[in-house]
C-alpha cells in the first residue's frame, strides 16, 4: 500500500448506527486529518492530530468521534447521525501539522449515506 | 467574508487553450498556498505548491502569487480534456489550511 489509504470506500447506514471510519497513510508524517466535503460546498476541517495528539477540534458535533492509536492511523467513529452528515469524508496527512510549508496528501475518501 | 474565494466558473475552454484560475484570500499573514486538482468522484490531489511571490512552472501548470493584493491564480497551458476537473485553491494560515469551493473546468475537444 502507498499513499494514503481509506476503508470502506462507501458506507450507508441508518441514523440508529454505529459505524467507524479507518485511514491509514504510509508517507511516514506525523500529523493527520479529517475533513467532510459536503456537495457544493469548501472543504471542511474537522479534526487535527500532530503526533498522536488532537490539536483542533473544528466545532464537530459529538456524534464524530475521532481516535489516533499512533501517526499512521486514524479513525472516525460515528453514531446516531443525521441525514445531513451524508458527504465524503477524507483523510489526509503531513509531516507535521505546524509548519507553514506542510503539504498535505489526501486518501480516496469514505463515501458516506446516512438514511 | 468567506476566507479564500475562487471564480464561481464553470469554465470551459477549447483544447489547447489556457485556462485562468483564480483565487483571493483574506488573512494577510497567509504563508503558503496550494493548487489541488479533483476529479469527479475522487479525492483532492496536489498539483502544485507556492510560498514566494512571482511565478512558479511545473510542466502545463504555472502558479503565480501575490502577496500584496492577496491573489493566487493557477494558469494551466495547452488545456487537454483530462485537465476536465474541480480545481482547488488552499491557503494556509496559522494551523490550518483552508480551502475554496473550487473552479470546474471543462476542456472541450
Amino acid at each position: 500500500e502507498t499513499g494514503v489509504t481509506q476503508t470502506p470506500r462507501h458506507l450507508v447506514m441508518g441514523m440508529t448506527n454505529k459505524k467507524s471510519l479507518k485511514c491509514e497513510q504510509h508517507l511516514g508524517h506525523n500529523a493527520m486529518y479529517w475533513y467532510k466535503q459536503s456537495a457544493k460546498k469548501p472543504l471542511e476541517l474537522m479534526f487535527v492530530y500532530n503526533f498522536k495528539e488532537q490539536t483542533e477540534n473544528n466545532s464537530v458535533p459529538s456524534r464524530f468521534s475521532p481516535e489516533c492509536p499512533n501517526s499512521s492511523h486514524l479513525f472516525l467513529h460515528l453514531h446516531t447521525l443525521q441525514p445531513e452528515d451524508s458527504a465524503l469524508y477524507l483523510c489526509a496527512s503531513s509531516q507535521v501539522a505546524m509548519s507553514s510549508y506542510n503539504e498535505q496528501f489526501f486518501g480516496p475518501g469514505t463515501r458516506l449515506t446516512v438514511l | 467574508q468567506k476566507e479564500v474565494e475562487q471564480n464561481s466558473g464553470p469554465l470551459s475552454v477549447p483544447e489547447g487553450a489556457i485556462a485562468s484560475l483564480n483565487c483571493t484570500y483574506s488573512d494577510r499573514g497567509s504563508q503558503s498556498f496550494f493548487w489541488y486538482r479533483q476529479y469527479s468522484g475522487k479525492s483532492p490531489e496536489l498539483i502544485m505548491s507556492i510560498y514566494s511571490n512571482g511565478d512558479k512552472e511545473d510542466g502545463r501548470f504555472t502558479a503565480q502569487l501575490n502577496k500584496a493584493s492577496q491573489y493566487v491564480s493557477l494558469l494551466i497551458r495547452d488545456s487537454q480534456p483530462s485537465d476536465s476537473a474541480t480545481y482547488l485553491c488552499a491557503v494556509r494560515g496559522d494551523y490550518k489550511l483552508s480551502f475554496g469551493a473550487g473552479t470546474t473546468v471543462t476542456v472541450r475537444a
